[in-house]
C-alpha cells in the first residue's frame, strides 16, 4: 500500500525554466509534507516543507503548493539549474501517536534533469 | 551546529556474516534517530527509529536489529546477512517534536 505516490520517475527540463514536481497521497491523517533532493551516493538533503493548515510554503527558488482536498501537493522550482538535477523525494508525516507521529513516509522519487 | 556521521561507506560482505553499521550524531541533545533502507531504484524505507536511549520502535519485520547505547548514536546489526540485505542504508536524526529529518552520508551495502 504506497501512500505516498510520485508517478513521474523523471523530469526534463531547460535552464531557467520552471520545474515542477508532483506528489500525491492516500492517508488523510498525514499533516506534514516535505520535499528532499538526493544526489547518488550520498544521503537526502531537506528542501522545503509545510504544514497542512497552509497551502503555500516559499524559500528562494522553491516553492511548495497544498491542495488538501485532491491530496496532493507539488514542488516547484524557479528558475531551474543545471545544479538542481538530483533526484527529489516528497515525504509525508503525521496521524499517529508519540514518536510514530513523526515518521516520514517517503515516496519513490522523481529524477529531474535540468539541460543547459 | 548539527553533524552526523556514517560508517563504513561501502562494505561487501559474504552471505550468512554478521553486520554491524554506526551511525552518530554531534551537536544536539537527545534527538530522534532513523534508520532507513534504499533498494536499487526503490524509495527510502524507514527500517527503525528511536525517541531515546533503548527504545527502539520497529517498522518491517525482516532480518536486522538495531540498538541505542548511547544518546547520539545508533547502531544497525544483523546476525546472517541475506542477499536481500544489499542496498543504501541512510540514518537520520530529528529535534525531539519536529518533522524535519536530517540524513547521513549513507552507507552502501552489497551482500555477495
Amino acid at each position: 500500500d504506497q501512500q505516498v505516490k510520485q508517478n513521474s520517475p523523471s523530469l526534463s527540463v531547460q535552464e531557467g525554466r520552471i520545474s515542477i514536481l508532483n506528489c500525491d497521497y492516500t492517508n488523510s491523517m498525514f499533516d506534514y509534507f516535505l520535499w528532499y533532493k538526493k544526489y547518488p551516493a550520498e544521503g537526502p538533503t531537506f528542501l522545503i516543507s509545510i504544514s497542512s493548515i497552509k497551502d503555500k510554503n516559499e524559500d528562494g527558488r522553491f516553492t511548495v503548493f497544498l491542495n488538501k482536498s485532491a491530496k496532493h501537493l507539488s514542488l516547484h522550482i524557479v528558475p531551474s539549474q543545471p545544479g538542481d538535477s538530483a533526484v527529489y523525494f516528497c515525504a509525508a508525516s503525521g496521524g499517529g501517536s508519540g514518536g510514530s507521529n513523526y515518521k516520514l513516509t517517503f515516496g519513490k522519487g522523481t529524477l529531474l534533469t535540468v539541460n543547459p | 551546529s548539527q553533524t552526523i556521521h556514517q560508517w563504513p561507506a561501502t562494505l561487501v560482505q559474504p552471505v550468512g556474516s554478521p553486520l554491524s553499521l554506526e551511525c552518530t550524531v554531534e551537536g544536539t541533545s537527545n534527538p530522534n534517530l532513523y534508520w532507513y533502507r534504499q533498494a536499487a531504484g526503490r524509495g527510502l524505507q524507514l527500517l527503525f527509529y528511536s525517541v531515546g536511549i533503548g527504545q527502539i520502535s520497529s517498522e518491517v519485520p525482516q532480518n536486522l536489529s538495531a540498538s541505542r547505547p548511547q544518546d547520539r548514536q545508533f547502531i544497525l546489526s544483523s546476525k546472517k546477512l541475506l542477499l536481500s540485505d544489499s542496498g543504501f542504508y541512510l540514518c537520520a536524526w530529528s529535534v525531539q517534536g519536529w518533522r524535519e529529518q536530517f540524513f547521513g552520508p549513507g552507507t552502501r551495502l552489497t551482500v555477495l
